[in-house]
């Protein structure tokens, strides 16, 4: 059965700290990996990552794909409460039909402390 | 850019109760999909329609139907809702190209909370 697993499930930091969130998975036919960050409504795309060992950047949120070992990473440096939210790790898998839907981990909510 | 768009964004029916769900992007993607979230599950893929014209089960498709109206709009059908299936719905698209690449970024509408007596 395919799974993505994310860990921690929960993580309480405090301004300024950097965290680092975990996304391991098993799945057949790897295409992608995606990171998403939902603060109570829509998901909203954060990066994709298909790659070993390349690491994508965006301001203070970092992330990178070990495709030996099966995991990524999503960092994040200089935290501020506007990080706070449930950050989501997906698996987008080749199909031979075609285009194919994500398979998700449970998230890891974060929330930061002034 | 609208973006993806669904509507209702609240809802709530009586066991037994019918109702569609409504689901448009204008990015003049090829795929599209839905998705239930609910506590501590994540989100599941219910269906997915590749391209125009095609739609497929995903992981929870029980209970539900879809069509694929046009290139544009998706919808989600509940023929006889029950209280299992109350959570929220989401509608995403991607352009998916077979070869890979930016493509594969599926987007997000902002849900639908539905909730069933």
């Amino acid at each position: 059965e395919d799974k993505v697993v994310q860990s921690p499930l929960s993580l309480v930091v405090h301004e300024g700290d950097t965290v680092t969130l975990n996304c391991s998975y098993e799945v057949t036919n790897f295409r992608s990996l995606l990171w998403y960050k939902q603060e109570k409504k829509a998901p909203t795309f954060l990066f994709m990552l298909t790659s070993s060992g390349i690491e994508k950047k965006s301001g203070r949120l970092s992330s990178i794909l070990d495709k030996k070992e099966l995991f990524s990473i999503l960092n994040i440096t200089a935290t501020q409460t506007g990080d706070s939210a449930v950050y989501l790790c997906a698996v987008l898998m080749y199909s031979g039909g075609g285009a194919d839907g994500l398979t998700f981990g449970k998230g890891t909510h974060l929330i930061i402390q002034p | 850019n609208a973006g993806v768009t669904q509507t209702p964004k609240f809802q709530v029916l009586k066991t037994g109760q019918s109702m569609t769900l409504q689901c448009a992007q204008d990015m003049n993607h090829n795929s599209m999909y839905w998705y239930r979230q609910d506590p501590g599950m994540g989100l599941r893929l219910i269906y997915y329609s590749a391209s125009e014209g095609t739609t497929d089960k995903g992981e929870v498709p029980n209970g539900y139907n879809v069509s694929r109206l046009n290139k544009r709009e998706f919808s989600l059908r509940l023929e006889s809702a029950a209280p299992s299936q109350t959570s929220v719905y989401f509608c995403a698209s991607s352009e998916y190209i077979r070869s890979g690449g930016a493509g594969d970024t599926q987007y997000f509408g902002p849900g639908t909370r539905l909730t069933v007596l």
